[in-house]
């Protein structure tokens, strides 16, 4: 596809449920990130992953959220045992190779609500 | 601690004025520096971004934005605003700690509105 597609783009579940999350990044981007947009605030960083490297898992805030990539493709966020607090805006962004000043290109966004 | 500040949650302008979204930054080293906007119900879309050389970057519809590094600044400008722009505006640096990690640090955002 032409950019960073995720689904669902919405999902509803109930506190305790598993939820995960998908995103499909731009053809050929190696480099894979994966944000949370809480309402009203600013993008944070949860995870990253790079090629065939160890991802940097150093923004997940609890051992109840975890992700995997298969090669330089698709990606899963999961997230077990849902809170409330887990409600937000699930963003997941690709960008070209490691270079750091390559910009990132986002997704449309899963909104999580945690009933 | 690296970290990006917009310190206007919100700005107003009319249509055809000049409009100007501030951001500050602190890190340890040369920054790299992105804008992005995001318009409602859609992902962030990438406006412009700093890397090295000529402190004005020009970008995307008519954006651009001026490099200070005495004033560690990074404010998005436009000379004539449009409607169109109305939209959350969100300042990013590079994070250039912690090894090979790619990671933005972003501002908590700043909504323009362009009254027509």
């Amino acid at each position: 596809g032409a950019g960073v597609s995720q689904s669902p783009s919405n999902k509803v579940t109930e506190k305790g449920k598993d939820v995960e999350l998908r995103c499909d990044p731009i053809s050929g981007h190696t480099a894979l990130y994966w944000y949370r947009q809480r309402l009203g605030q600013g993008l944070e960083f949860l995870i990253y992953f790079q090629g065939n490297s160890a991802p940097d898992k150093s923004g997940l805030p609890s051992d109840r959220f975890s992700a995997e990539r298969t090669g330089e493709s698709v990606s899963t966020l999961t997230i077990q045992r849902t809170q409330q607090e887990d409600s937000a805006v699930y963003l997941c962004a690709s960008s070209l190779g490691a270079v750091m000043y390559n910009e990132q290109f986002f997704g449309p966004g899963t909104r999580l609500t945690v009933l | 601690a690296q970290s990006v500040a917009q310190p206007e949650d919100q700005v107003n302008v009319a249509e055809g004025n000049p409009l100007t979204v501030k951001c500050t930054y602190s890190v340890s080293g040369n920054p790299y520096l992105f804008w992005y906007v995001q318009y409602p119900n859609r992902g962030l879309q990438f406006l412009l971004k700093y890397i090295t050389g000529d402190n004005l970057v020009k970008g995307s519809y008519g954006f651009e934005a001026e490099f200070n590094k005495s004033q560690t600044s990074f404010h998005l400008k436009k000379p004539s605003a449009l409607v169109s722009d109305s939209a959350l505006y969100f300042c990013a640096v590079r994070d250039l700690v912690g090894g090979a990690t790619n990671k933005l640090i972003f501002g908590t955002g700043t909504l323009l509105a362009v009254q027509p």
